[in-house]
């Protein structure tokens, strides 16, 4: 089975700094795809950024970024230039693209991220 | 587009009472998903389904079931409901073609058993 884990269930970064958060996951399949998801005070899930697994190239997403690390099943995220609007929940999810469960995210217990003025 | 919209957004419940929650999307997505929020677990997946017509457990489907009558429509009804069962739902929809985006998610419903 597939297993997501957040080590940090906190963080805080001051306005304009950078700050990196973690995820590792565990699988034996070779093809999938990570994804983060932001969830502010609202509630709603956005995505932030998504990486294919047979890609080596870290995703970028304007500030943010990813360091995927296939061997080491590890997949942070990096934010940089801070916003207030960044504070929130973050979620790392994994997914199969493929077989009974094809679609299904499997999510991690969330890092919540305050950013300091 | 609407895209992917959830009834209602709050609801409370007495235990042993039953309620439906009413899943609807817009964008002709093949797939749709039910999870369940609860403080310091993430989402878990309840039910999911690949199609019109057919539904399949997750990872915490006691106490819930599901239907897809309609292609564009996915429910989850709660028979008897519990106080466990309090918690923040949300409903996600892709399309079979283009999963490395992600799935689209509902803006949630909160519910609360007493």
């Amino acid at each position: 089975a597939q297993t997501v884990t957040q080590s940090q269930p906190e963080m805080s970064v001051q306005e304009a700094e950078t700050v990196t958060l973690s995820c590792t996951y565990d699988t034996s399949e070779s093809n999938y795809y990570l994804f983060w998801y932001k969830q502010p005070p609202s509630r709603q899930m956005i995505l932030v950024i998504r990486q294919e697994a047979y890609k080596q190239q870290n995703a970028t997403e304007n500030r943010f970024s990813v360091n995927f690390q296939k061997a080491a099943k590890s997949f942070s995220l990096k934010i940089s230039d801070s916003q207030l609007g960044d504070t929130a929940m973050y979620f790392c999810a994994f997914m199969i693209p493929y077989g009974g469960s094809q679609g299904n995210l499997i999510f991690g217990k969330g890092t919540k991220l305050s950013v300091k003025p | 587009n609407a895209g992917v919209t959830q009834t209602p957004k709050f609801r409370v419940l007495k235990t042993g009472q039953s309620m439906t929650l009413l899943c609807a999307q817009d964008m002709n997505h093949e797939y749709m998903y039910w999870y369940r929020q609860d403080p310091g677990m993430g989402l878990r997946l309840i039910h999911y389904s690949v199609g019109e017509g057919t539904t399949a457990k997750g990872e915490v489907p006691d106490g819930y079931n599901v239907s897809r009558l309609k292609k564009q429509n996915f429910l989850l009804g709660l028979e008897s409901a519990a106080p466990s069962q309090t918690s923040v739902y949300f409903c996600a929809s892709s399309y079979s073609g283009v999963l490395k985006h992600g799935p689209y998610f509902g803006p949630g419903t909160r519910l609360t058993v007493t």
